[in-house]
């Protein structure tokens, strides 16, 4: 089965300021790659799907990028309401969906 | 807009069956481009798929290797809902299930919506 690896597992960053996440998979996905967002206390939300698109209301300063096994989200100036556990999964191979263990994105 | 309702109990004893059902609002069990997930979460598993059921022409089911031989997830096309149903539950099955919608694109689906989540807690 395929292993997701995300890195690094939790992030401070000032309000601002660029934040950077990362996503391994042990083989490739081609461009099934999705972004999830959770807050406490609620499901994941979807922000990322096919490595770049953003999901309906998921501001412009998201954005997926990578190919084949390596993949990032960067979130070009940190909000204070981005905080959260983002999730990559992938969904283009056995079993159909495989998360990452997630990064923890601390605001500063 | 659709919207994912879930119900079921939070406490189920040991060797006993977690059954949790999944109302659907805004779409149909039946869509042919998408399939109904059940996922869970816990400290020590993460976010776990555990299967779907998808209709495409004909009514199919995967399941996650590690439920294999307990699982079963049904539709309900009378109500619009899908059904997890869990046997013989342990301590490690404790953990908050979600039902997803999959958007699929030629197989690869990923969950846009979600149910707002049940923890399931297995003890005596």
């Amino acid at each position: 089965e395929i292993v997701m690896t995300q890195s690094p597992a939790t992030l401070s960053v000032s309000p601002g300021e660029r934040a950077t996440l990362s996503c391994r998979a042990s083989q490739s996905v081609t461009s099934n790659i999705a972004w999830y967002q959770q807050k406490p206390g609620q499901a994941p939300r979807l922000f990322i799907y096919s490595v770049s698109t953003r999901a309906t209301g998921v501001p412009a300063r998201f954005t997926g990028s990578g190919s084949g096994t390596e993949f990032t989200l960067t979130i070009s100036s940190l909000q204070s309401e981005d905080f959260g556990i983002y999730y990559c999964q992938q969904y283009n191979n056995w079993p159909p969906q495989a998360f990452g263990q997630g990064t923890r994105l601390e605001i500063k | 807009q659709v919207e994912l309702q879930q119900s079921g109990p939070g406490l189920v004893k040991p060797s006993q069956t977690l059954s949790l059902t999944c109302v659907i609002s805004g779409d149909s069990v039946s869509t042919k481009s998408v399939a109904w997930n059940w996922i869970r979460q816990s400290p020590s598993r993460g976010l776990e798929w555990l299967g779907r059921t998808y209709y495409r022409s004909k009514w199919y089911n995967d399941y996650a290797v590690s439920v294999k031989s307990r699982i079963s997830i049904n539709p309900d096309t009378s109500n619009n809902q899908f059904s997890l149903q869990l046997t013989s539950v342990t301590p490690e099955d404790t953990a908050i299930y979600y039902c997803t919608r999959g958007t699929c694109t030629g197989g690869s689906c990923y969950s846009d919506y979600w149910g707002q989540g049940t923890l399931v807690t297995v003890s005596s």
